[in-house]
């Protein structure tokens, strides 16, 4: 079946510095993509989703991107901190209410 | 959002037995969903529970291995039966999510199982 993947399994990351988390997913119809945090021991925290008929999202510290074009998103943590070190994935709705995940990126933040 | 209270928070279980975990929201929900993360691995499906309705499974589980209940709009369990150390693994509880406006899906902080 289509999936959602990421390129990065770890993303070592200065403390300061921007993250970047990128995901391909291969569905062209999802309409709906959400970004979570988990950190060891957590379920998945929400931290920012988007809508196919956007671009971009900000919330705070982060960005969403997508481009369907390409069908790329992405995940951008501004002046990243200690408490950012965490597995990130990308999932993908299919509108049924059925979340398809990708690999996860794990972020680990360096002093 | 939604608070989702899931137990066991973890369990060490022997292989051949069956393990219950419970999920309760403190808000009505329609979908539920179970979801099963493999160490080191990413978030898998494993069924759909509505209310009123029997759990709909995805491709690889079957009800006779993981047999899920939906008594009410504010509580599901998922059971693990008959373990194998392959059913090791994080079994998370995720509800459809429409509290405080927003729509999204919030997560259970999930039930670490291991079978030897």
């Amino acid at each position: 079946g289509e999936s959602v993947g990421l390129h990065l399994p770890t993303l070592s990351v200065q403390e300061g510095d921007n993250s970047i988390i990128n995901c391909a997913y291969s569905n062209s119809a999802s309409d709906y993509f959400i970004w979570y945090k988990q950190e060891s021991g957590k379920g998945p925290q929400f931290i920012i989703d988007i809508r196919s008929n956007m671009d971009k999202r900000q919330g705070q510290r982060v960005t969403v991107l997508l481009n369907k074009t390409v069908k790329h998103l992405s995940l951008q943590i501004a002046a990243t901190q200690p408490g950012d070190s965490a597995v990130y994935f990308c999932a993908e709705d299919d509108s049924w209410g059925k979340l398809q995940f990708g690999a996860g990126t794990q972020v680990v933040v360096t002093p | 959002s939604a608070v989702i209270s899931q137990k066991p928070s973890r369990d060490i279980c022997q292989r051949g037995t069956s393990l219950t975990i419970q999920c309760q929201v403190d808000s009505q929900v329609t979908m539920m969903f179970w979801y099963r993360q493999q160490p080191g691995q990413s978030l898998t499906l494993i069924a759909t529970a509505n209310q009123g309705s029997e759990a709909t499974y995805e491709s690889g589980f079957v009800i006779d291995k993981f047999p899920i209940s939906r008594p009410n709009l504010t509580f599901s369990t998922l059971t693990v039966s008959n373990m194998s150390p392959e059913d090791s693994s994080i079994y998370l509880c995720s509800v459809e999510d429409r509290t405080g406006g927003r729509y999204g899906y919030t997560f259970g902080s999930g039930t670490r199982l291991t079978v030897v």
